[in-house]
């Protein structure tokens, strides 16, 4: 069974601009998350959707959205990009259940210049 | 406010012996815990989790231990082999009766099995 996958897995943009990222889940999963990663932060929740509805949100402004796609297939969106939303950002996928396994993809890194 | 804290971003052991890494939480309401591992490159990979209806949970290699009066949990390998070399990644999840898949993760500790 593949795994989580994630595109682009490298983005360079400029202060100001948008960027569109991808993520497609494991087959059969419903819930997809967000996640950001950047030095001594570890990692932080953006969002949640399963069901193509958003089930639950972190505390990120709302330069910061998402959707899911009736294939459970999510797309996270930053517009007005700053320097400090260069990250690693992840998606990661599970079954149904809020106590299922996540699994996560390799990522896709954002630099911001 | 870090609600789940690794206050050892690293930790270095000899192949063959004990790793212990450390998580405190603050949020009494968590209810399940999970520890993942990351290499570079690639993203988090599940290892184990615990519940706090139980203190102790063992897989393989792989103890994680709940002190739910302290909040604090711990990951015990043994014994260590190279390959664990990577960063270990503590995550607490608040069920509160909700669905949510809504993680809350250390910052994470860097460990490094020496051959």
């Amino acid at each position: 069974k593949a795994g989580v996958t994630q595109t682009p897995r490298y983005l360079i943009k400029t202060r100001g601009q948008q960027v569109t990222l991808s993520c497609s889940p494991i087959s059969g999963h419903r819930s997809v998350s967000w996640y950001q990663q950047t030095p001594g932060q570890g990692l932080q929740f953006l969002f949640e959707y399963f069901s193509e509805t958003q089930r639950n949100k972190g505390n990120f402004p709302g330069r910061f959205s998402g959707r899911q796609f009736s294939n459970s297939r999510s797309e996270m969106n930053v517009s007005t990009l700053e320097l400090g939303d260069s990250a690693l950002y992840l998606c990661a996928s599970s079954l149904v259940s809020s106590m299922d396994t996540q699994y996560f993809g390799p990522g896709t890194r954002l630099t911001v210049l | 406010d870090q609600q789940v804290k690794q206050n050892s971003p690293s930790l270095s052991v000899q192949e063959g012996r004990i790793s212990i890494l450390n998580c405190d939480y603050t949020n009494s309401m968590f209810d399940y815990f999970l520890w993942y591992k990351k290499y570079p490159a690639e993203g988090p990979t599940f290892l184990i989790s615990i519940s706090s209806i139980k203190d102790k949970n063992e897989d393989g290699r792989f103890t994680v231990f709940l002190n739910k009066s302290a909040k604090h949990l711990s990951l015990h390998i043994v014994p260590s082999q190279p390959g664990d070399s990577a960063v270990y990644f503590c995550a607490a999840k608040n069920g509160g009766g909700g669905a949510t898949n809504k993680l809350i993760f250390g910052t994470g500790t860097l460990l490094a099995v020496q051959p």
